[in-house]
């Protein structure tokens, strides 16, 4: 079982649909979860980061944390097609370090 | 703020050369910086994490010789990548935190091609 895992896609929504994105991790002793948006050949860029359970929103961008079904998502409103990327999540233990998915890559078709 | 660069963006080299990659914190001294590698459609590998002054911790399977990391300064970390074959190619991405932030900020990346 990976410790991150994520599907892989593709996602696609039409333009101004709603994007769901999904994580799931394995270790309990996690601390804190973020999401990195990854365009085809540049590094990631940071989208948001959530510690607590609950929603937490930024914009067109809400995280959920479910801690106790060790599940994090990723909503997108009113998605445009330049949302369309590689979406990655992370995990981060006590010891500090990044765990990441392997990525769920979305389109979004105008 | 918050800005990571690296260099060189791209480099292409011969099997057997060493190739050296910097990453600089530009607006701000990164207690951490980590270095990742990524495949084609692959997710980030964590190879190593730097802190200042002290040597690098990596993670398994990752060869110390072969990857040597330097972070002589709050601002500076580098990766040599020794005697570099084929199988080496790879976007090589670093990353920096400060202080007790958990919040990684990510260099535009290297990509690494041997020929």
């Amino acid at each position: 079982q990976k410790e991150v895992e994520q599907n892989s896609g593709p996602l696609s929504v039409p333009e101004g649909a709603i994007a769901s994105l999904n994580c799931t991790y394995s270790d309990r002793g996690s601390q804190s979860f973020f999401w990195y948006r990854q365009y085809s050949g540049k590094s990631p860029e940071l989208i948001m980061f959530i510690y607590s359970n609950g929603d937490k929103e930024d914009g067109r961008f809400t995280a959920q944390l479910n801690k106790a079904s060790q599940y994090v998502s990723l909503l997108i409103r009113d998605s445009q097609p330049s949302d369309s990327a590689t979406y990655l999540c992370a995990v981060n233990t006590n010891a500090g370090k990044s765990t990441f998915g392997d990525g769920t890559t979305l389109t979004v078709k105008p | 703020g918050a800005v990571v660069s690296q260099h060189p963006s791209r480099v292409i080299c011969k099997s057997g050369t060493s190739v050296k990659i910097e990453c600089r914190s530009l607006d701000f001294q990164a207690t951490t910086m980590f270095w990742y590698r990524q495949f084609p459609k692959k997710s980030l590998m964590l190879m190593a994490t730097s802190n200042e002054g002290s040597k690098a911790t990596y993670e398994q399977g990752v060869e110390k010789d072969k990857f040597l990391i330097n972070h002589a300064s709050l601002t500076l970390s580098t990766l040599t990548v020794t005697s570099a074959h084929p199988e080496d190619s790879s976007f090589y991405i670093c990353s920096a935190i400060t202080g007790t932030s958990e919040t990684q900020y990510f260099g535009p990346g290297t990509r690494l091609l041997v020929l």
